[in-house]
């Protein structure tokens, strides 16, 4: 099993582009989430999906979208990249809703100059 | 909004001292979980506690949940250099599917 999966593991973009993150899972989870990691701040949830077929705003979704193409896979998008999203952003998958342990991915390194 | 704090942001101690994070909330968290993300790496899951007063240990780690359910701790005795690294703590909401992490605390462990 390689648990979740993240793809690219790192990526550099110009201010205006735009680009998917690549999430996989193969654990049999319903849930699946995007986090972001900046220095000083953990991590902050910006989407989540529940089950295929839904998902819902975090606590930063702002400039973010998100599709759950199946149960294995949850895909974030930025349209129009920022500087301001320059992070480190991780996905995870749980069995369900809290108080679940949940199970990150490898990350991608994001800079946005 | 729900905030998890945790002290200190930093942490530095000679091999085989002593190390203890805290974990506060201004509300009463339903449970409260522990991961450990390596230097350059992603979050791990080390435990979860859900009872008041509730104590679990690892080997040298030694997880409490406050009696008010209202902070936590994570004590590690006689650190060693594999336990470098940043310490969270989180909390998920029963039965809702959005977990609060704490700002984490930074561990190095000197030889």
């Amino acid at each position: 099993n390689a648990g979740v999966t993240q793809t690219p593991k790192f990526q550099v973009l110009k201010t205006g582009q735009s680009m998917t993150l690549q999430c996989a899972q193969d654990m049999n989870h319903n849930s699946m989430y995007w986090y972001r990691q900046d220095p000083g701040m953990g991590l902050r949830l910006i989407y989540y999906s529940a089950s295929e077929g839904t998902t819902d705003k975090g606590e930063v979704p702002n400039g973010y979208n998100v599709s759950r193409l199946n149960k294995r896979e949850f895909s974030l998008r930025l349209e129009s990249a920022a500087p301001s999203q320059t992070s480190v952003y991780f996905c995870a998958s749980g069995i369900g809703p809290g108080p679940y342990e949940q199970y990150f991915g490898p990350g991608t390194r994001l800079t946005v100059t | 909004g729900q905030q998890v704090m945790q002290i200190p942001q930093y942490q530095h101690v000679q091999e085989g001292e002593d190390f203890t994070t805290y974990c506060n909330s201004s509300t009463t968290l339903s449970n409260i979980q522990w991961y450990k993300q390596r230097p350059g790496g992603h979050p791990v899951f080390l435990i979860q506690l859900v009872k008041s007063g509730e104590v679990k240990k690892q080997k040298r780690l030694t997880f409490q949940f406050g009696e008010a359910k209202k902070n936590s701790s994570l004590h590690i005795t006689a650190t060693q250099t594999t336990d470098v690294g940043t310490y969270f703590c989180a909390e998920g909401s029963s039965g809702t599917y959005k977990y609060i992490f704490g700002t984490g605390t930074r561990l190095k462990v000197l030889a």
